[in-house]
């Protein structure tokens, strides 16, 4: 079966302190993989997604940066946090090249950056 | 102006219910999603559509790629059933999102 596993779930961070988020797949090989963000009240927004190893399409400039040092592990790193990078992260994947194939997410880790 | 646009934004409704949340966008899809997040946080995919209508159990979603607009329905609505609801279409490999509909369902 396929699985996507993400952690920490929940942290509190203070400001100008390093992010590291890390999430894994299981059961499949070479998916999509992509990190969202929702800030409070707000919908998901995409930050960064990879097609391979060593692939990252960021979709929105920031403090953030992501890595994909295996075909199913995908890092969201920050070196210096913001007050602003509080919020809800989610990572997903999906088989690529597949339109009839869904989306899964993980289980989301709250940031809180004080 | 957003690419996808659901209302309402929050509904509250009565068990037992019907209930309809709808989503319209202006960018060309593949598939559009329907998705349910709880209020931990934990997201759930209820459906995809590129075309037609899908029903799971007491949900109903349907989509007119002509007119670019979704709808996802709850019959005989249910307490459980409060949570965000979610819609998002998907061009190529990215996923362009609603801000959701709060949804209480009160008994």
């Amino acid at each position: 079966s396929q699985t996507i596993h993400q952690w920490p779930a929940t942290l509190v961070q203070p400001v100008g302190s390093p992010l590291s988020l890390e999430c894994t797949v299981e059961g499949t090989s070479n998916p999509n993989l992509y990190w969202y963000r929702q800030a409070a009240g707000r919908g998901l927004q995409l930050l960064f997604y990879s097609v391979g190893i060593g692939q990252i399409s960021s979709e929105v400039p920031q403090n953030l940066s992501a890595s994909r040092p295996q075909d199913r592990q995908f890092i969201l790193s920050s070196k210096k946090l913001l007050l602003s990078d509080s919020g809800f992260y989610l990572c997903a994947w999906r088989v690529p090249g597949q339109w009839g194939n869904t989306i899964y997410f993980g289980e989301g880790s709250w940031l809180t950056v004080v | 102006k957003n690419e996808v646009e659901q209302s309402p934004q929050n509904l509250t409704a009565q068990e037992g219910e019907f209930i309809t949340i709808n989503c319209s966008y202006s960018v060309g899809i593949s598939a559009l999603h329907w998705l349910q997040q709880h209020p931990g946080g934990g997201i759930v995919s209820l459906f995809m559509l590129s075309s037609g209508k899908k029903k799971h159990g007491r949900l109903i979603a349907t989509i007119n790629i002509q007119e670019k607009h979704s709808s996802l329905h709850i019959t005989a609505s249910h307490p459980r059933d409060s949570a965000v609801y979610i819609c998002a279409v998907r061009g190529t490999d990215k996923l362009i999102f609603g801000t959701g509909t709060r949804l209480q369902v009160f008994p």
